[in-house]
């Protein structure tokens, strides 16, 4: 089944205590990205890469890193948590060519207290 | 960043009837795609329907169909025969008819179906 898998789905964590969120997808796309989504603002744009070792800063990238070593896996790190990072994240990896069609995890509930 | 906005935080319905969301959009781009995500309870976002800007048809899924609207730069779904299932976010969004994978949304509007 083609699907993009998140984890985990919820995590408490304490403000500056690093933690890491995974995403792996099945189908060999080339375009990953992570959002943020806090309700009023709907899904911002994170991160995003265009292929292995490529990535690029989306529309909110303070306090988050990525990274691509392979095509399936685009991990999203906090390297330092604040309470302002509380939100619920989403994994989507897309189709290539137009318009395209972007599948999305389960999303990651997050809180930092 | 593309600006997309849809001015309906909430909507109510009665099942059977009908119901439109609004949703409009800033690009100075002549091509580009226009979506309609789902996004229930379980949090999972789920493709609607989808529009290219370049076709003047408008597209429909169903009991879904849009009201694709560009030199106004509106794009509205209307959600026909409403059911208890269509409760959920709707969310609209925006992505370039260039190279960009970027989809930029709107804050969403929740639809509430009454039985």
């Amino acid at each position: 089944e083609a699907q993009v898998t998140q984890n985990p789905r919820y995590l408490i964590t304490v403000t500056g205590k690093k933690l890491t969120v995974t995403c792996s997808q099945n189908m060999n796309h080339e375009y990953m990205s992570w959002y943020r989504q806090d309700p009023g603002l709907g899904l911002r744009q994170i991160y995003y890469s265009m292929n292995v070792e490529v990535t690029d800063k989306g529309d909110v990238p303070e306090g988050y890193k990525v990274s691509r070593k392979e095509k399936r896996n685009f991990p999203l790190i906090l390297e330092s948590p604040s309470p302002n990072q509380t939100s619920l994240y989403f994994c989507a990896s897309m189709t290539s060519g137009s318009p395209g069609e972007l599948f999305f995890g389960e999303g990651s509930r997050l809180t930092v207290l | 960043a593309q600006t997309v906005t849809q001015s309906q935080p909430e909507m109510s319905v009665q099942e059977a009837e009908t119901v439109t969301l609004s949703c409009t959009y800033d690009t100075s781009e002549s091509d580009y795609y226009l979506f309609w995500y789902k996004q229930p309870p379980s949090r999972q976002m789920i493709l609607v329907i989808r529009q290219e800007a370049y076709k003047q048809q408008n597209a429909t899924e169903n009991r879904f169909s849009v009201n694709f609207q560009k030199a106004a730069k509106s794009f509205s779904l209307k959600i026909s025969d409403s059911q208890l299932g269509d409760a959920a976010m709707y969310f609209c969004a925006y992505r370039s008819g260039s190279n960009d994978y970027k989809l930029s949304f709107g804050a969403g509007t929740t639809v509430t179906v009454r039985a």
